[in-house]
């Protein structure tokens, strides 16, 4: 059974890079029907979808975010990662990854159940 | 365009019909995604593809799609349907995905 897991700190300081990680368990990460995707919810908000990662290490970012953000895998340990530099308070959010099926057509298909990320000094 | 716009909030009596669509250019030519997404939950997916729903997803729920225009159906609304429901799919580029703001859905 598909698991996802996210980890990392609850709490960034202004202007520091958020670090998060996604472990898979229950599935290859270097599935071919697969991208790895991060999405994120501010508090009362709606969904964002802030990249997705190929086993390849083929990325595919938000254009908003895509100067601050950087998804990387390691397939060795059946993880990705999530890093977001220059943080605000703007970038406190309910932070999901999810499994995104590319089999012809796309969707997230499985989600992890999320970590709070707090920006703040 | 790279944005999917969706309705205001929605309410059904229990046990009638529902439709909550998304609009957007990119929608012309790929499928959204629909997610429901209860308090305190994560998203969960109850649509794909052009009608297509994921297992354990009841078939009160269908969706279709005409022009630039996606839409999820809750036909015979129960009382855990309460909740958000997001759209999803690639902005005209192909190559990077958006979602919807969110349609909240009161089960009267």
């Amino acid at each position: 059974q598909l698991q996802l897991q996210e980890s990392g700190p609850g709490l960034v300081k202004p202007a520091e890079t958020l670090s998060l990680i996604c472990t898979v368990s229950g599935d290859s990460i270097s599935s071919t029907y697969y991208f790895w995707g991060w999405i994120r919810q501010p508090p009362g908000k709606g969904l964002e979808w802030i990249g997705s990662v190929y086993y390849s290490g083929n990325t595919y970012y938000n254009p908003s975010l895509e100067s601050r953000v950087t998804i990387s895998v390691d397939t060795s340990k059946n993880q990705f990662s999530l890093n977001l530099n220059f943080v605000t308070a703007a970038d406190t959010a309910l932070y999901y990854c999810a499994r995104h099926v590319r089999t012809g057509t796309y969707f997230f298909d499985k989600w992890g159940q999320g970590a709070l990320v707090t920006v703040s000094s | 365009s790279s944005e999917l716009t969706q309705d205001p909030p929605v309410s059904v009596a229990l046990g009638q019909t529902v439709k909550i669509t998304c609009q957007g250019d990119s929608l012309r030519t790929f499928f959204a995604s629909w997610y429901q997404q209860r308090p305190g939950q994560a998203p969960l997916l109850v649509m794909y593809g052009k009608n297509d729903r994921p297992s354990g997803i009841p078939d009160r729920f269908s969706g279709s799609s005409s022009g630039n225009t996606a839409s999820l159906t809750i036909t015979g609304a129960q009382a855990e349907d309460e909740a958000d429901y997001y759209c999803n799919s690639r902005d005209s580029s192909g190559n990077h995905w958006v979602f919807g703001g969110g349609t909240k859905l009161t089960v009267l």
